[in-house]
């Protein structure tokens, strides 16, 4: 089974909209991390947002949010009012254990689009 | 700015040579490196795993005679591509953790490897 799923290869929004880029995992571990990174057509890995499994409200970092529904095993990343340069790929990925030292597992990643 | 380093940043050889590309931490000290592939518009796949003075880890799957990674220092771990095949051809990116934060691992900016 896929440890992090991404179900939307795609995503269109227009200019100063909202976009919701799901995420769900998979983990029997308790301890865990959760992250967003987004991938410009460069190929650098630009991290966005970090949730731990413990943390008891979502994580916020300027325009991101991450909508984490613990039961659900989801972690959804919120871009609020979105800009051009948004238009990249979003890869959602875990750390299992509590050990920060831990490769990461990716999802498969979803491409947004953001047009004028 | 950047706190890991890739070079070079692309590369283009021959079938059959070998291709170094070496992944710093500038300005902290790496513990553990990842070394990990992209196919184009896919996902980032772990290669291995390596720590700072002791053998790599690899991942199911990945040759290690043809994927050699040497982590001779706490800011240095190099990968070598040996016999280059154009199957080879992909995207490889590293990251580090150390002493620069206890929850995020830090990305390079990739290398692209291209073999004719």
């Amino acid at each position: 089974a896929q440890k992090i799923t991404q179900t939307q290869p795609g995503m269109f929004v227009q200019e100063k909209e909202a976009v919701t880029l799901d995420c769900t995992y998979d983990t029997s571990d308790p301890s865990y991390g959760l992250f967003w990174y987004k991938q410009p057509s460069s190929g650098e890995m630009i991290f966005l947002i970090y949730q731990g499994s413990y943390d008891q409200q979502n994580a916020t970092e300027g325009r991101y949010s991450l909508n984490f529904q613990k039961a659900r095993k989801s972690a959804n990343l919120v871009i609020s009012a979105s800009q051009l340069g948004d238009s990249a790929m979003y890869f959602c990925a875990m750390r299992e254990g509590d050990q920060a030292g831990t490769a990461l597992i990716f999802g498969k990643g979803t491409t947004l689009s953001v047009s004028s | 700015g950047a706190v890991v380093s890739q070079h070079p940043s692309w590369v283009i050889c021959k079938s059959g040579t070998s291709v170094k590309i070496e992944c710093r931490s500038l300005d902290f000290q790496a513990t553990t490196m990842f070394w990990y592939r992209q196919f184009p518009k896919q996902s980032l796949m772990l290669m291995a795993t390596s720590n700072e003075g002791s053998k790599a880890t690899y991942e199911q799957g990945v040759e290690k005679d043809k994927f050699l990674i040497n982590h001779a220092s706490l800011t240095l771990s190099t990968l070598t591509v040996t016999s280059a095949h154009p199957e080879d051809s992909s995207f490889y990116i590293c990251s580090a953790y150390g002493t620069r934060s206890t929850d995020t691992q830090y990305f390079g900016p990739g290398t692209r490897l291209t073999v004719l």
